[in-house]
C-alpha cells in the first residue's frame, strides 16, 4: 500500500461547480497534511494545510481531515479555469517526522 | 524577495559525467530537501537536511550525494549519472520540517 494515495484523474469539472479532491494515507500517526497546487512545468505551491480533524476554509478552498478514516480532502468552490492544475496531497507522519510524503497528484481540469 | 533558487534550470549530459545542481535559499530556513518528480510516481524525496552538516536519506537516495556546509546552500551531486536519473528535480526549504515547504523552480535533467 502506498503511503499517500490520490486518484490520478484526470478530473473534469464545469466552471462554477465544486471540485472535490481526495487523499488517503497509511500512517495512522500522521500529524500534518498539506495540499499543493502545481501548474504544468512549474513548481508546487502550498494552498492549504490542516493539522486537526474537521474543516478548514480559506476563500474558495476547504480542506477536510478525518484522522479516524485516514482521509483528507480538498474542496474548491466556484471552480475557475485558472484552478486547472495538478493537486498534490502531502503528509508528514510520526515515523518519518522529517519526511514529507507526496501522493502522485490529481490532474484537475475546469471546463468553461 | 524570499525565494529558493536552483541552477541550472535545464541540463543535458552524458552517462558518467559528474554534475552538481545548486540550491540556495534566502529565508534562513533550517530544513532543506531534494525531490525528483517522474510521471506517475509523483514527488519522491532524495535527501534532506535538518541543519548545517546534518543530512539524511530520503526514499530514493541511490546515486546521489548532498552536502550542507552553509545554511543557505544544499547542492545535489550526481557522481556518475545514469539515464534512469533523467527527471525533474526540485529543491525545497522550510523553517522546520512540519512547516510549509517553499520549492525552487526545478531543474530538468536529461542523461543520455
Amino acid at each position: 500500500q502506498k503511503e499517500v494515495e490520490q486518484n490520478s484523474g484526470p478530473l473534469s469539472v464545469p466552471e462554477g461547480a465544486i471540485a472535490s479532491l481526495n487523499c488517503t494515507y497509511s500512517d495512522r500517526g500522521s500529524q500534518s497534511f498539506f495540499w499543493y497546487r502545481q501548474y504544468s512545468g512549474k513548481s508546487p505551491e502550498l494552498i492549504m494545510f490542516i493539522y486537526s480533524n474537521g474543516d478548514k476554509e480559506d476563500g474558495r478552498f476547504t480542506a477536510q481531515l478525518n484522522k479516524a478514516s485516514q482521509y483528507v480532502s480538498l474542496l474548491i468552490r466556484d471552480s475557475q479555469p485558472s484552478d486547472s492544475a495538478t493537486y498534490l496531497c502531502a503528509v508528514i507522519g510520526i515515523q518519518g517526522a522529517q519526511k514529507l510524503v507526496f501522493g502522485q497528484g490529481t490532474r484537475l481540469t475546469i471546463n468553461p | 524577495e524570499a525565494q529558493v533558487t536552483q541552477n541550472p534550470r535545464y541540463l543535458i549530459t552524458v552517462t558518467g559525467k559528474k554534475l552538481t545542481v545548486t540550491c540556495s535559499q534566502n529565508m534562513n530556513h533550517e530544513y532543506m530537501s531534494w525531490y525528483r518528480q517522474d510521471p506517475g510516481l509523483g514527488l519522491r524525496q532524495i535527501y534532506y537536511s535538518m541543519n548545517v552538516e546534518v543530512t539524511d536519506k530520503g526514499d530514493v537516495p541511490e546515486g546521489y550525494k548532498v552536502s550542507r556546509k552553509e545554511k543557505r546552500n544544499f547542492p545535489l551531486i550526481l557522481e556518475s549519472p545514469s539515464p534512469n536519473q533523467t527527471s525533474l528535480y526540485f529543491c525545497a526549504s522550510s523553517l522546520v520540517p512540519g512547516n510549509e515547504q517553499y520549492f525552487g523552480p526545478g531543474t530538468r535533467l536529461t542523461v543520455t
